[in-house]
């Protein structure tokens, strides 16, 4: 089963930019998907395919993906930007072909 | 833009089945790939189950396999996830999410408000 390792948080000061990572075994070989989840409400999805906003989402929201890590930068944060943040990957061999991460809870001092 | 509005909150006791819909608009459910993902308190998104977004046929994780069934009703543009022999660890929030179909575009572009079941005696 693939298994997709973030840190459990990450601290940022407002204006400062916040570097949110999503380990998995050549992930850089998938495409990876990033969701901000706020308290009570459902996932959003702010980057798509690695490196692709969605209508709507601030440029702030930037993505890479290479080698074993792919990383999800939010730049000139804010206090709005205080979330949960998942990335998510397709792969055909894990028991769940849609595969989450284990998220990363971003404060904002 | 599609919209997705759940059913309300259920309260099941252990052994028991629960149902929950998830109502489309702003597009028909051909269009769209249709998955459920659930969220236990405290802990992370988990996907359960939903439609191939190539081929339309139904999938699931191995885990739910035998217990938990995905269908859609094109008529009213209505998904359902039904789960049955319930138990403590199924309590959670339950979500309805939409999937683009076709190209390989395999993110979830818009969810449901979630639905909480919550399975107690």
């Amino acid at each position: 089963s693939y298994v997709l390792s973030q840190p459990p948080s990450v601290s940022v000061a407002p204006g400062q930019t916040a570097r949110l990572t999503c380990g998995g075994n050549n992930i850089g070989s998938k495409n990876v998907h990033w969701y901000q989840q706020k308290p009570g409400q459902a996932p959003v999805l702010v980057v798509s395919d690695d490196s692709d906003r969605p209508s709507g989402i601030p440029e702030r929201f930037s993505g890479s993906n290479s080698g074993n890590t792919a990383t999800l930068s939010i730049s000139r944060v804010e206090v709005g930007d205080e979330a949960d943040y998942y990335c998510q990957v397709w792969d055909s061999s894990s028991d769940h072909l849609f595969v989450f991460g284990t998220g990363t809870k971003v404060t904002v001092l | 833009q599609v919209q997705l509005v759940q059913s309300g909150a259920e309260v099941k006791n252990p052994g028991a089945s629960v149902q929950v819909s998830c109502k489309i608009s702003g597009y028909t459910l051909t269009e769209l790939s249709m998955h459920w993902v659930r969220q236990a308190p405290g802990k992370g998104l988990e996907w359960i189950g939903g439609s191939d977004p190539e081929d339309g046929e139904t999938i699931y994780a191995q885990r739910f396999q035998g217990r938990l069934t995905v269908t859609e009703d094109t008529s009213t543009d209505t998904a359902f996830m039904e789960l049955s022999s319930l138990r403590s660890e199924d309590t959670a929030v339950y979500f309805c999410a939409t999937m683009p179909r076709y190209g390989g575009k395999e993110y979830f572009d818009d969810w449901g408000q979630g639905t909480l079941v919550t399975v107690s005696s």
